[in-house]
This record gives C-alpha cells, sequence and structure tokens, in this order.
C-alpha cells in the first residue's frame, strides 16, 4: 500500500537547472528517506531525514520535511544529464517496520 | 562490500515452471527484503526477514515461497506463476536496529538491481 504522493508525477528540466520534487505522507513517521531509481534497475538510497529534522543536505541535495503538514521535499540543484531517474520518497513508520514507497516522480534533465 | 547481488538478472518461464530467484549480500546486514515492482510504480514489499526468520509476509500468494539460509542469502522460489507476476522482483538488505515489537529497520536499505522476470 502507498504511503505518500508525489508531485510531480514527471518534470523535465534543462541542465544546470534545479529539480524540486514533493512528498506527501498520510501517518506519522520515524523518517523519511528518498531513493533514486535509474531506468529498470535497482533503488539508489539518497538521503534519509528524522522526523526531528527539519533539513538536511548532502552534496547538491537539500531535503525538507514538515511534519506538521506531512510532506517533504527534494531540491537537485545544478542538475545534470545523470540526474535522470525515478525518484521515490519512502517512510518508515513510529514502529519501523517496514518502509513504503510513494509512487514517484520521472525526471529527464537534458542536455 | 556495499553491494547486494541477485541471479538471474533475467528470467522466462511458463507458468508450470519452478524456479528460484537468489540474492546475496556481504554487509553483515541482518535484515533483508523482496520487492516486486511493475512498470511505472514504486517498489512494493512481499516479505522481510531478519536474523533469518520471517517477520513479515505482506499477503503474498503462496505461489511465492521465500527461504532464508544463512544470513547473507535470500531466496525467492516460484511455483505456478501467472503472467501478472512479471515483473522486477528487488532484494534488499538494512542493519537491523531490533527485534522487539516486530521491529526490523529505520536505516537506509540497500538494493539489488533486481531480477526481471516474465512469466509466460
Amino acid at each position: 500500500s502507498q504511503q505518500g504522493e508525489e508531485d510531480p508525477q514527471a518534470l523535465s528540466i534543462q541542465e544546470g537547472e534545479n529539480a524540486t520534487m514533493n512528498c506527501s505522507y498520510k501517518t506519522s513517521i520515524n523518517n523519511l528517506q528518498w531513493y533514486r531509481q535509474n531506468s529498470g534497475r535497482g533503488l539508489v538510497h539518497l538521503i534519509l531525514i528524522r522526523s526531528n529534522e527539519r533539513e538536511k543536505h548532502s552534496g547538491r541535495l537539500r531535503v525538507t520535511l514538515d511534519t506538521s503538514k506531512k510532506s517533504s521535499s527534494l531540491l537537485i540543484t545544478a542538475s545534470r544529464a545523470a540526474d535522470t531517474a525515478s525518484y521515490f520518497c519512502a517512510t518508515v513508520g513510529l514502529y519501523g517496520n517496514k518502509l513504503v514507497f510513494g509512487a514517484g516522480t520521472i525526471l529527464r534533465v537534458k542536455s | 562490500d556495499t553491494e547486494v547481488t541477485q541471479t538471474p538478472k533475467h528470467l522466462v518461464m511458463g507458468m508450470t515452471n519452478k524456479k528460484s530467484l537468489k540474492c546475496e549480500q556481504h554487509m553483515g546486514h541482518r535484515a533483508m527484503y523482496w520487492y516486486k515492482q511493475k512498470a511505472k510504480k514504486p517498489p512494493e514489499l512481499m516479505f522481510v526477514y531478519s536474523y533469518e526468520k520471517l517477520s513479515i509476509n505482506e499477503s503474498v500468494p503462496s505461489r511465492f515461497s521465500p527461504e532464508c539460509p544463512n544470513s547473507s542469502l535470500l531466496n525467492l522460489h516460484l511455483h505456478a506463476l501467472q503472467p501478472e507476476d512479471s515483473a522486477l522482483y528487488l532484494c534488499a538488505s538494512s542493519q537491523d536496529r531490533g527485534l522487539s515489537g516486530g521491529r526490523v529497520s529505520y536505516n537506509e536499505q540497500f538494493f539489488g538491481p533486481g531480477t526481471r522476470l516474465t512469466v509466460l
């Protein structure tokens, strides 16, 4: 069962631009994670943000979390063609028994 | 070694066949997972193993049978599958944070490249 909804479903930008993806979820969480998936391959973990954190950075990635609105955003700055992939948010509930994925955003970066 | 390996990469089978998918990790992770992913959809959890014991079965049909022979290996045995079972099957592992109350993992999961399964 899906926990989150992601917005937009698809995003197409030029190389060098910033890309912002949003994720909303329904139940209280322990943490929220973002993953990237290149076409037809396994997922790669990008960043984990805990429920008591509001913002986290990793290289060109910036993630925010607003637990009052049950939402998160992933910002990729200075995008590259290699960033073309599907991006999923995934939540771990308060009792931490499993990861539940959102629907995903397909990002295309044109060179 | 931070890699999860899966074999085979591709598998085509008939509805009467029996086959197995294999997954291996050497990161010392004690939680391992099977996911099913249909095209343009997010991964859906099937099974979770914690310390080689099945801790979560997401109401998966019995034609899928998981097995965890040791802490590094995870198998998924397939029998009498249907064409709608065609999908990408992903294995993942993570550091286990404890067994109390059925909690398995708060941490990041490491995914294998997947097995692309086609059922004819």
